[in-house]
């Protein structure tokens, strides 16, 4: 049972461009959406995150999207820099009080072409 | 500050073996995680902690061991490895509860050949 689902697998972009990564989540009681972002032979590390009581979060060339109606969040990245070739995870958390115990999507490669 | 240190990096193990992952962090957190990261399956959690002396069950903790005997290591067993737990496993940390961040190690390259 896959509580987070994320598209696309893998996404090549041109420098420049705009990068956007999918995820939809299912469970309702999910209320912190952080998005990882991971280089090979690297730990993930968290990038930005966003909280379902705002629609939009922005940290430099980042942006979540959080569509609550729709249980979907979106990472933008803007003016994508071959420096953000890695693996992007999207995930998932829910309550207080207890461990953060984060269901990740199953993850994007996103390379960025010259 | 070293964050989440994770020993070993690399090990291949011959079906039936056992071995113990080490993982430390020095940033005084109360919850630390055991994930295992397969292609196409994103991060599933193993095992976790809430505290020294504790431990609970994650999304995959079937062929694990884990404990917690002092606050600032999480060590993961595998009692009998088998190939199914080729993978690479990562050890994580959060001061607080959910909803704040997690602190990854480097990461184990396991092999069970």
């Amino acid at each position: 049972q896959q509580q987070v689902k994320q598209s696309p697998q893998s996404l090549i972009v041109q420098k420049g461009g705009i990068s956007i990564i999918n995820c939809a989540y299912e469970n309702t009681a999910f209320d912190y959406f952080p998005w990882y972002q991971q280089f090979p032979g690297k730990g993930p590390a968290l990038l930005i995150a966003i909280r379902p009581d705002v629609s939009e979060k922005k940290e430099g060339r980042f942006t979540i999207s959080f569509n609550k109606s729709a249980k979907q969040f979106s990472l933008h990245i803007m003016d994508s820099q071959p420096g953000d070739s890695a693996t992007y995870f999207c995930a998932a958390s829910m309550g207080t009080g207890t461990a953060s115990k984060l269901t990740f999507g199953t993850g994007t490669r996103l390379q960025v072409t010259l | 500050n070293a964050g989440v240190t994770q020993t070993p990096k690399f090990r291949v193990l011959k079906t039936g073996q056992s071995m113990t992952l080490l993982c430390a962090q020095d940033m005084n957190h109360e919850y630390m995680y055991w994930y295992r990261q397969d292609p196409g399956m994103g991060l599933r959690l193993i095992h976790y902690s809430v505290g020294e002396g504790t431990t609970a069950k994650g999304e995959v903790p079937d062929g694990y061991n884990v404990s917690r005997l002092k606050k600032q290591n999480f060590l993961l067993g595998l009692e009998s490895a088998a190939p199914s737990q080729t993978s690479v496993y990562f050890c994580a940390s959060s001061y607080m509860a959910a909803g704040t961040e997690a602190f990854f190690g480097q990461g184990t390259r396991l092999t069970v050949v």
